[in-house]
């Protein structure tokens, strides 16, 4: 059984770029969170997506987007990028019946550095 | 309301010792406290979890205790071992699926 995957494992960018982060839920999982986790702090919840719509979001400004497709993978989209925006991105996936159960999954995570 | 707050920040052990780490709630509404690990470089990895409705739940040396009046909940690490150095995280969260984070506990466990 395959875990949840993320690509790319690492990105740099600068100010102002805007990046896609890219999210393959765990097999018999279909609903996929987001986290921020900014070094030395706890992950911080972005959003989750279930049947291809937003379910539920943080406290982070709308240039944070994302999508999620049929096969349940997802992106992640940020515009505008700011430095405070280097963190370690980590997508979480929720087995099919146990939403709203807080069982999640997490992925190895895609490191971002703003320059 | 939101928060949950962890402690230590850091924590050392000797090989074979128990280790310890606490974390308070709020939030009346939160229904599910897991424990994740995560080592450097990688994803948190779910450890153990459990519901209000048992006081502690035991997976191998893993041992969650649960202070429902309290709003405390603490992981119990026996026979602890090198290999479980690491930071640990706990987290909470409601029928929204947001998890929420406590700061982590560092771990080092030596020989």
């Amino acid at each position: 059984e395959t875990g949840v995957t993320q690509s790319p494992t690492h990105l740099i960018k600068t100010r102002g770029q805007q990046v896609t982060l890219r999210c393959s839920s765990q097999s018999g999982h279909n609903t996929v969170s987001w986290y921020q986790q900014a070094l030395g702090q706890g992950p911080q919840f972005i959003f989750q997506y279930y049947r291809e719509e937003e379910n539920g979001r943080g406290n982070f400004p709308p240039r944070f987007s994302g999508l999620q497709f049929p096969n349940y993978s997802s992106e992640l989209n940020v515009n505008a990028l700011e430095l405070d925006d280097s963190a370690l991105y980590l997508c979480a996936s929720t087995p099919k019946g146990r939403l709203g159960k807080g069982e999640q999954f997490f992925g190895p995570g895609t490191r971002l550095t703003v320059l | 309301q939101q928060q949950v707050k962890q402690s230590p920040q850091s924590l050392i052990v000797q090989k074979g010792g128990i280790s310890i780490i606490n974390c308070a709630y709020e939030n009346t509404a939160f229904d599910y406290f897991p424990w994740y690990q995560q080592f450097p470089g990688k994803g948190p990895a779910l450890l153990i979890a459990i519901r209000p409705d048992v006081s502690e739940k035991k997976e191998g040396r893993f041992t969650i205790s649960f202070n429902k009046s309290a709003k405390q909940f603490s992981l119990h690490i026996m026979d602890s071992q090198p290999g479980d150095s690491a930071t640990y995280f706990c987290a909470a969260t409601d029928n929204t699926d947001k998890l929420i984070f406590g700061t982590g506990t560092r771990l080092q466990v030596f020989p």
